[in-house]
């Protein structure tokens, strides 16, 4: 079965303190990774793909297949990133293509 | 572009009523997924559509819901007699191509409460 573990609902981190997410997933096959934002009063938005190996807003995620894990980290917070964090697993085989999103993290970064 | 349009925002329902739920996509996308958030729980898959063809529906309800995108005008999530269970945001998503990057374009949601 298909499953997304996001196992903390609420972290606060100080400004300036490193910052992780966790993520794990239980999928089958090879699933791409996505990690999405949702800032105050905005949208659910992608913040970042595992298949990018991008750094974005600071940000990084590295996809961990033997502890099917996909993290996402930030070496120091700002009070900009308190948001709520959604990881979500996609399956890459042809016509399975939605996301399933984990429960979410609230991000709180205390100044 | 206006990014993917919901309406309404907030609907207000009693218990045995309909509910409609409109989106529409952005401009040139031609994919639309459903989801419902449930207080204090994670976003969950309802149903994905391209125009005129539901691709994948595992997630809806069996009884009551039901979802439709028609060659023109906007994706309808209908919900029969709805019950106070039926309380929820629902949020719709588009995305302009099957197999792409995998970024889908979020609406800002339906509230939906029944009383």
């Amino acid at each position: 079965a298909q499953r997304v573990t996001q196992p903390e609902k609420l972290l606060s981190v100080f400004k300036g303190a490193p910052v992780e997410l966790k993520c794990n997933y239980s999928y089958s096959g090879s699933p791409e990774l996505f990690w999405y934002v949702q800032y105050s009063r905005q949208r659910l938005q992608l913040l970042l793909r595992h298949i990018s190996r991008e750094s974005i807003k600071g940000f990084t995620a590295d996809l961990n297949k033997g502890e099917t894990s996909f993290h996402l980290k930030k070496p120091f917070a700002q009070e900009e990133d308190s948001a709520m964090y959604y990881c979500a697993p996609k399956g890459a085989n042809f016509g399975n293509e939605k996301l399933t999103f984990g429960t979410g993290t609230r991000l709180t970064i205390i100044p | 572009n206006a990014g993917v349009m919901q309406n309404p925002r907030h609907l207000v329902r009693r218990r045995g009523q309909e509910a409609r739920l409109r989106c529409s996509p952005m401009k040139g996308h031609s994919h639309v997924y459903w989801y419902r958030q449930l207080p204090e729980e994670g976003l969950k898959f309802m149903v994905y559509l391209q125009k005129e063809n539901i691709i994948d529906e595992s997630g809806m309800p069996k009884e009551r819901f039901s979802a439709e995108f028609p060659k023109e005008g906007p994706s309808i999530l209908r919900i029969q007699q709805v019950v106070r269970g039926d309380s929820a945001a629902y949020f719709c998503a588009s995305s302009p191509l099957a197999g792409n990057t995998g970024e889908l374009f979020f609406g800002e949601g339906s509230r939906l409460t029944v009383l």
